[in-house]
């Protein structure tokens, strides 16, 4: 299994508090998502990071913030919580295979499940 | 970007063969056709690509049709463990830097013991 991890499992918050959620990689991987899984929706990106301070949206990003200061850490960040926000959220790894491109997987961590009242 | 169709349910029995069927009618001659899947409270887990040929790992085997415009996940001895959502997903590999999965709906596959 990758070494993917993901803090909190499970986190009950209020609206209109923030919330950070974070993914932490021991692989070195250069890639890094996050997305959320709605029922109806499939798992839909939210943001990316291809490196180092380098990050950019996904489909469904307004709401949400995302940080990257370590290759190892990526901190996806709600900035004031709403009930729409409420959902399972994984972050996902990927090498950059370079001349490998479509053969490229990626790795997902275990869940955040996010309930916000 | 290319779709794919897959049935929103099968279902099976412990130790039968699975075929899992996708359509990718608009596929590009450099598209990837992957798969994941996703047991129950868990993340999406990859399971196997393929381009052209048929490919066979330790979880499943691939086959993809002569044009391409279709393929078929086969779990040869499929075990409880196997209930999960699977997804046929296709990846650009003139796409540099990171890509994005698009996830559908994918199949739904249970396994009766």
């Amino acid at each position: 299994d990758a070494g993917i991890t993901q803090s909190p499992r499970h986190k009950v918050t209020e609206t209109g508090t923030p919330v950070t959620l974070r993914c932490h990689q021991t692989e070195n991987h250069r890639y890094m998502y996050w997305y959320r899984q709605d029922p109806g929706h499939g798992l839909r990106l939210i943001h990316y990071s291809y490196g180092v301070k380098d990050t950019d949206k996904g489909e469904v990003s307004d709401g949400y913030s995302v940080s990257r200061s370590k290759t190892e850490d990526f901190l996806l960040t709600l900035e004031s919580a709403t009930s729409s926000q409420t959902s399972v959220y994984f972050c996902a790894i990927s090498a950059g295979q370079g001349a490998k491109r479509g053969q490229e997987t990626q790795y997902f961590g275990p869940g955040t499940r996010l309930l916000v009242l | 970007d290319a779709k794919t169709t897959q049935p929103n349910s099968m279902e099976s029995n412990e130790e039968e063969p699975v075929h899992l069927p996708c359509n990718h009618s608009t596929i590009s001659g450099t598209d990837y056709i992957h798969w994941y899947r996703q047991l129950p409270s868990q993340g999406p887990e990859y399971v196997i690509h393929g381009l052209t040929s048929n490919v066979n790992n330790r979880m499943a085997s691939l086959a993809i049709a002569e044009d391409r415009k279709s393929s078929t996940l086969i779990l040869h001895r499929a075990t409880l463990r196997d209930a999960a959502v699977y997804y046929c997903i296709l990846r650009d590999d003139r796409i540099q830097g990171a890509q994005k999965l698009v996830f559908g709906q994918g199949t739904r596959l249970t396994i009766n013991p």
